[in-house]
């Protein structure tokens, strides 16, 4: 089955850590995004890339990186410059074309820190 | 913000009523999309009504658009507990190229 695989589900960090949330697809997809949802809130875009070894900031790239060496693949590293990082974080993707902002998500990883 | 403003926040209907939620934007776009959350997981695409496109159907899913009005809405017929969940709006306003998400509205049916 095709879709996106994010791990780990849930993840406890302690402060001054550095943690990476993996993703992968297997769609074949050329753009994957990273956004962060904070309780009763809509979705923020993290980091988004469009095609393999380039990436774009988001709304708040600030504390976070990626790397995109392959096409399946767009890992988020939350750094310990990251002030409030417990969150829930989904990884998406989307095809190119007319409507390449029709976004599949993963189940999302939910981070907190002690 | 370029974020879609959701209203209600919150609904809670009975089972076999229908649930109207509406989503209102900022700036011109191509299209609105809306996504439905189950509660922990992550989004999943409902339905897409291009700028062009006054009203969709899908399945139990009503949308209609109003560009004049900048504004949707998304009408789910005859309610099941199993539709339960938090319902978004996004597009992608101009001078933007990535999808912006409205705060949602939940969604509660109660059997």
């Amino acid at each position: 089955d095709g879709g996106i695989t994010q791990s780990p589900k849930y993840l406890f960090r302690k402060e001054g850590q550095n943690v990476t949330l993996s993703c992968e697809q297997n769609l074949n997809h050329d753009a994957m995004y990273w956004y962060r949802q904070d309780p009763g809130q809509g979705l923020r875009l993290i980091y988004y890339s469009q095609i393999v070894n380039d990436f774009q900031k988001g709304d708040i790239a600030e504390g976070y990186s990626v790397s995109r060496e392959k096409k399946e693949s767009f890992p988020l590293t939350v750094t310990s410059a990251q002030k409030n990082p417990t969150a829930f974080y989904l990884c998406a993707s989307s095809m190119q074309g007319y409507e390449a902002n029709v976004l599949t998500f993963g189940a999302g990883s939910r981070l907190t820190v002690l | 913000s370029q974020q879609g403003e959701e209203d209600p926040q919150a609904l809670s209907i009975q089972e076999g009523e229908n649930a109207t939620m509406n989503c209102s934007y900022k700036t011109s776009i191509n299209n609105l999309q809306w996504y439905r959350q189950n509660s922990g997981r992550g989004l999943v695409h409902l339905i897409l009504i291009r700028s062009n496109e006054r009203e969709k159907h899908s399945g139990r899913l009503r949308v209609t658009l109003d560009t004049s009005k900048k504004s949707s809405s998304l009408l789910i017929t005859a309610s099941r507990a199993a539709d339960t969940a938090s319902y978004f709006c996004a597009n992608v306003p101009a001078g933007y190229s990535t999808l912006t998400f409205g705060k949602g509205t939940m969604l509660l049916v109660s059997p």
